[in-house]
């Protein structure tokens, strides 16, 4: 059963630490997208990519966050320094653009990560 | 930006209640449409999708939406709701204008349903 997969589930850590999200894809999907979701900004954009290569950061935080793909199968969400403020669920998601250039097809959600910085 | 608007916040409704929840966005152009659903705790899951044909849509667990075009809306509807509706519902839209990359999957700030018992 393909799915998502996000790790960790769960992180605490205090303020100022590298926090590292980590989301595997489905495999043959090539675009992944995350988003953070918090009581008071439901789901927010972070971050798309499309075949590996970022299409769109804008809603992300330049300054302390940065998201990477280093490769195919493997999509990476680094906090550094974390901040209390970053204490949300952080969704991956990953689908298959079969557009060439839009993505039509459905996104498929990982599980999550909850991240609380103290 | 196109934005996706979902009518209400929180609805609460008694168990065999009909339940109608509104989306609309702001896209001009072509776009497909999605209901997702996140059950408490979990990650959202994909109710029912709208990519062209009959606009009325029908997915899982008993529920339906429509795409009416000239409103710019897509509700999602049940008959009859039981307890374990009881999740938070997200629209989404996905423009088709390759112009787009970077309005891929607006989401709707959800709507939170509580089915009572």
């Amino acid at each position: 059963d393909a799915r998502v997969t996000q790790t960790p589930r769960h992180k605490v850590t205090e303020m100022g630490q590298e926090v590292t999200m980590r989301c595997q894809p489905i495999l043959g999907h090539n675009t992944v997208f995350w988003y953070r979701q918090t009581m008071m900004q439901g789901l927010e954009l972070l971050a798309y990519f499309r075949n590996r290569a970022p299409l769109d950061d804008s809603g992300m935080p330049k300054d302390r966050f940065s998201a990477e793909m280093p490769d195919a199968t493997l999509a990476t969400l680094k906090i550094q320094p974390s901040e209390p403020r970053d204490s949300a669920v952080y969704f991956c998601a990953s689908g298959l653009d079969v557009a060439g250039g839009t993505n039509t097809g459905e996104l498929f959600f990982g599980e999550g990560s909850r991240l609380t910085v103290l | 930006a196109q934005s996706v608007s979902q009518h209400n916040h929180h609805v609460i409704l008694s168990e065999a209640a009909s339940l109608e929840l509104g989306c609309n966005y702001s896209y001009g152009g072509t776009v497909n449409l999605f209901w997702y659903v996140q059950y408490p705790g979990q990650h959202l899951q994909l109710l029912l999708k709208y990519f062209s044909g009959d606009p009325l849509v029908k997915g899982i667990k008993g529920f339906e939406a429509e795409f009416i075009k000239s409103k710019f809306s897509f509700n999602l509807r049940k008959p009859s709701v039981q307890w374990s509706d009881t999740a938070e519902y997200f629209c989404a839209v996905n423009p088709l204008d390759p112009s787009n990359y970077g309005q891929n999957f607006v989401f709707g700030p959800g709507t939170r349903l509580s089915v009572l018992p």
